[in-house]
């Protein structure tokens, strides 16, 4: 059974630094990874997909990379802002027949002014 | 620029009561699901639509049924209300082959009391 983890649950940083966000899966068989935004209250926003046979996708200040043999994805900031702040998810959409989305629990970020 | 349609937004039941919650997709895709969120958790499938006329059982399916009632439109049916059934729902949809994009609604948030 396919697992994602995001660790840490978390993070706290200062405006300005450029970090990264982690997400693991146990099975490498997938279509796709996506990273998703989710504001308080609000429903899931769509950041960026990397389908298996890429390495990684840019939007703006954000960049999302895959190593599909070692389970791991990491979604880059770029010089973050107080707006950065939210919940960001990883997903992984395994291969197979009607396969379904596999969420990761989420990686609360606070951009700190 | 619609995309995914939840209502109601929010809800109020009382134990024992059913309902219906609502869900329209106008980007023509295959696929629909029902997620529900809850804090800790993440989200959990609770039933998905590969294609019209077909419905599945996900992660989470007791105390719930669906419908889909077309390729647009796909409910989720509360028979008799619990308190555990406090949640958040999302909607979500994406077209087959498997490799694309994964849309979502902006959630209804139910409380049963």
């Amino acid at each position: 059974k396919q697992e994602v983890t995001q660790i840490p649950a978390a993070l706290s940083v200062p405006e300005g630094e450029n970090l990264v966000l982690n997400c693991s899966f146990t099975d490498s068989a997938i279509y796709n990874l996506q990273w998703f935004r989710q504001d308080p209250g609000k429903g899931l926003t769509s950041l960026l997909l990397i389908q298996s046979s890429q390495r990684e996708q840019t939007s703006g200040r954000l960049n999302a990379s895959l190593d599909k043999s070692s389970g791991r994805s990491t979604l880059y900031i770029a010089a973050s802002q107080p707006g950065d702040s939210a919940t960001y998810l990883c997903a992984v959409r395994p291969t197979g027949a009607n396969s379904k989305l596999t969420f990761g629990k989420g990686i609360t970020l606070s951009v700190r002014p | 620029n619609a995309g995914v349609t939840q209502t109601p937004k929010f809800q109020v039941l009382k134990t024992g009561q059913s309902m219906t919650l609502q869900c329209a997709q106008d980007m023509n895709h295959n696929s629909m699901y029902w997620y529900r969120q809850d804090p800790g958790m993440g989200l959990r499938l609770i039933y998905y639509s590969a294609s019209e006329g077909t419905t599945d059982k996900g992660e989470v399916p007791n105390g719930y049924n669906v419908s889909r009632l077309n390729k647009r439109e796909f409910s989720l049916r509360l028979e008799s209300a619990a308190p555990s059934q406090t949640s958040v729902y999302f909607c979500a949809t994406y077209r087959d082959p498997s490799g694309t994009e994964a849309f979502f609604g902006q959630g209804t948030r139910l409380t049963v009391v």
